[in-house]
């Protein structure tokens, strides 16, 4: 069993509308998490990183945290077929601990 | 903008051949990771270095890889005998130091196996 779990999509959403995307994971030691977006082909470039319950929000982009519930999700509001693409969690607990990948959300934005 | 960088960024070879990919992290990133990543699927950790030394190899096919990173900045990472399976996407990045903090991806390395 993987230790981040993702829906591995595709997600097709409308252009101009919110894109939700979800995350669980199994390690409770996991204190770091991230999203990273991949084109098709290319490497991941990171979008978003939190640490702490709650909301973080940087422009289009929010990551929700609940460690109680052990999961993370990414909402992307007024899609553009830009994002189109792979979105990757990944967790990692804190020093030298394990670093996971999910295996990825594939998001499709029509026009 | 600093940025991590690896070559070749393709390459294609036959099974049974030996080969090679470096990777040069950002200046001052003490962490230094080698993914695997297959299509359809997440990236795969298959080392990770501290300095110069390793931290985590556990997911490294020992007997057909090597890695190494011997004055603690550029890395290269070593496939002998290639097989078909290997055929996958290579990544390298880099961090400051802790997993909890976030890591910078290179271009990656698109390995054939024929």
């Amino acid at each position: 069993q993987k230790e981040v779990e993702q829906n591995s999509g595709p997600l097709s959403v409308p252009e101009g509308a919110i894109a939700s995307l979800n995350c669980t994971y199994s390690d409770r030691g996991s204190q770091s998490f991230f999203w990273y977006r991949q084109y098709s082909g290319k490497s991941p470039e990171l979008i978003m990183s939190i640490y702490s319950n709650g909301d973080k929000e940087d422009g289009r982009f929010t990551a929700q945290l609940n460690k109680a519930s052990q999961y993370v999700s990414l909402l992307i509001r007024d899609s553009q077929p830009s994002d189109s693409a792979t979105y990757l969690c990944a967790g990692g607990t804190d020093s030298w601990g394990k670093f996971q990948f999910g295996a990825g959300t594939q998001v499709v934005v029509t026009p | 903008e600093a940025e991590v960088a690896q070559s070749p960024r393709y390459k294609i070879t036959e099974k049974s051949q030996a080969v090679a990919f470096w990777c040069d992290p950002i200046s001052g990133h003490a962490t230094l990771y080698w993914y695997r990543q297959i299509l359809g699927q997440g990236p795969e950790l298959l080392v990770q270095f501290q300095d110069e030394s390793v931290v985590d190899d556990s997911q490294l096919p020992k007997d057909r890889f090597s890695a190494e990173r011997l004055k603690g900045v550029d890395s290269t990472l070593k496939i002998q005998p290639a097989e078909l399976g290997d055929s996958a996407m290579y990544l390298c990045a880099s961090s400051l130091g802790r997993v909890s903090e976030t890591q910078y991806f290179g271009p990656g390395t698109r390995l054939l196996v024929l």
